[in-house]
């Protein structure tokens, strides 16, 4: 099973909101991060937990604060977002640690309009 | 960091055969890795090069060389689900978690 998945698929919200975008896995994979991907673009990295221990940050502004409960979960919180933020948001996980392959999974991802 | 190239855009008839290429820079190589995105939908890995040679997992193989810093993906027996964009990436020795992307390459297959 390389099932990724998250909620909410899609999300309009205004500039003023708070909301949150989860993620969850259970390939006991205790890497897990955030992408965000604009329109014909790659995807951009963001945060990056390993072992429940934030890894990477991306220089990601403090309107988007990640969290990571435990293993199998991964939240973003968004708030005072611009429009600019609009984008789809990948949730991915992989085995955490050195020399392995550490293949990525990728959710489906949650569209998001910021109005 | 790393400088990815790949094509921006190739389109093949349904039943050939295409090869995307992807050239990289890097300061210390650790893995290349495709990945097959359609259109709204989130990445799907399709294949993992570290050592120097070709893979091959069905219709689709993939190939290394480190000294040239050269990559290709191959899909064979074209079929129109193969329409996607194909993502190259690249990881750096150093930061196991840190993947480079490149543009993307579309891939239009036409009947």
């Amino acid at each position: 099973d390389t099932e990724v998945t998250q909620t909410p698929k899609h999300l309009v919200m205004g500039m003023t909101n708070k909301k949150s975008l989860k993620c969850e896995q259970h390939m006991g994979h205790r890497a897990m991060y955030w992408y965000k991907q604009k329109a014909k673009k790659p995807p951009e990295l963001m945060f990056v937990y390993s072992y429940e221990k934030l890894s990477i940050n991306e220089s990601v502004p403090s309107r988007f604060s990640p969290e990571c409960p435990n293993s199998s979960l991964l939240n973003l919180h968004l708030h005072a977002l611009q429009p600019e933020d609009s984008a789809l948001y990948l949730c991915a996980s992989s085995r955490a640690g050195t020399g392995g392959v550490n293949t990525q999974y990728f959710g489906p991802g949650t569209r998001l309009l910021v109005l | 960091g790393q400088n990815i190239d790949q094509p921006t855009e190739m389109t093949a008839t349904e039943g050939a055969i295409v090869q995307i290429n992807c050239t990289y820079q890097t300061s210390g190589f650790n893995g290349l890795f495709w990945y097959q995105q359609h259109a709204g939908e989130a990445p799907t890995f399709l294949s993992y090069n570290v050592l120097d040679g070709l893979e091959e997992k069905g219709r689709f193989s993939s190939f290394l060389s480190r000294s040239k810093g050269y990559s290709y993906l191959l899909l064979k027996e074209l079929q129109m689900k193969d329409s996607a964009s194909y993502l190259c990436a690249v990881r750096d020795r150093g930061n196991d978690y840190k993947l480079s992307f490149g543009a993307g390459t579309t891939v239009t297959v036409r009947a």
